[in-house]
């Protein structure tokens, strides 16, 4: 199985900060690489595909980049809204794979 | 509007069976592939199953392989888990998710609101 590993675990953020969540991959899994964002108590919600697509009505503060095993996902300027958890999940070979999460917390 | 409703969770003992389902509406169904995956309290999403469109091929995680079995009926618009054998460690919520239809990549693009399993005696 494709394991993958997000760091950090968790951050703390003012609104209005740029924020960075990265998700390595055990092995490359070319741009199979999907983001969600989780608030508690609520379903995932996807908000990039592929590595860098934007879902259709999600806001364009955010982003996704990289390939093969190193990913990220950008906040550029995180609102209240924002706070959450949000988790890297790979669509490459199954079974697909999920990063532990990484939860984003108010300063 | 797409929804998927799941529904048939509780607390069930050790060894005990439970049946989850998930009502699809708003979209096509049997045009679908559709997943199961599971959140244990305070953890990461975990995958558990998937099944294709018509029903003809399904995969399962480790974790589950020989308890659980997913199955559809695309004429009632709804998914199902079976679940067997039950363990402490199946306690989770589970979530069914849509696979969005086109061609790779492939990511789930819809998910139910959850249903929680809760093992325990």
């Amino acid at each position: 199985d494709i394991q993958m590993t997000q760091s950090p675990s968790s951050l703390s953020a003012s609104v209005g900060d740029r924020v960075t969540i990265t998700c390595r991959a055990s092995q490359s899994i070319s741009s199979y690489l999907n983001w969600y964002q989780q608030k508690p108590g609520k379903a995932p919600k996807l908000l990039i595909y592929a590595a860098s697509s934007l879902q259709s009505g999600v806001p364009s503060r955010f982003s996704g980049s990289g390939s093969g095993t190193d990913f990220s996902l950008t906040i550029s300027s995180l609102q209240p809204e924002d706070f959450a958890t949000y988790s890297c999940q790979q669509s490459h070979s199954t079974p697909w794979t999920f990063g532990q999460g990484t939860k984003v917390e108010m300063k | 509007e797409v929804q998927l409703v799941e529904s048939g969770g509780g607390l069930v003992q050790p060894g005990g069976s439970l049946r989850l389902s998930c009502a699809a509406s708003g979209f096509t169904f049997s045009s679908y592939w559709m997943h199961w995956v599971r959140q244990a309290p305070g953890k990461g999403l975990v995958w558990v199953s998937r099944i294709n469109s018509d029903g003809s091929t399904t995969n399962y995680a480790d974790s589950v392989k020989g308890r659980f079995t997913i199955s559809r009926d695309n004429a009632k618009n709804t998914l199902y888990l079976q679940m067997n054998s039950l363990r402490a460690e199946d306690t989770a919520v589970y979530y069914c998710a849509r696979r969005v239809s086109s061609s790779a990549p492939y990511y789930f693009d819809y998910w139910g609101q959850g249903t929680l399993v809760t093992v325990s005696s």
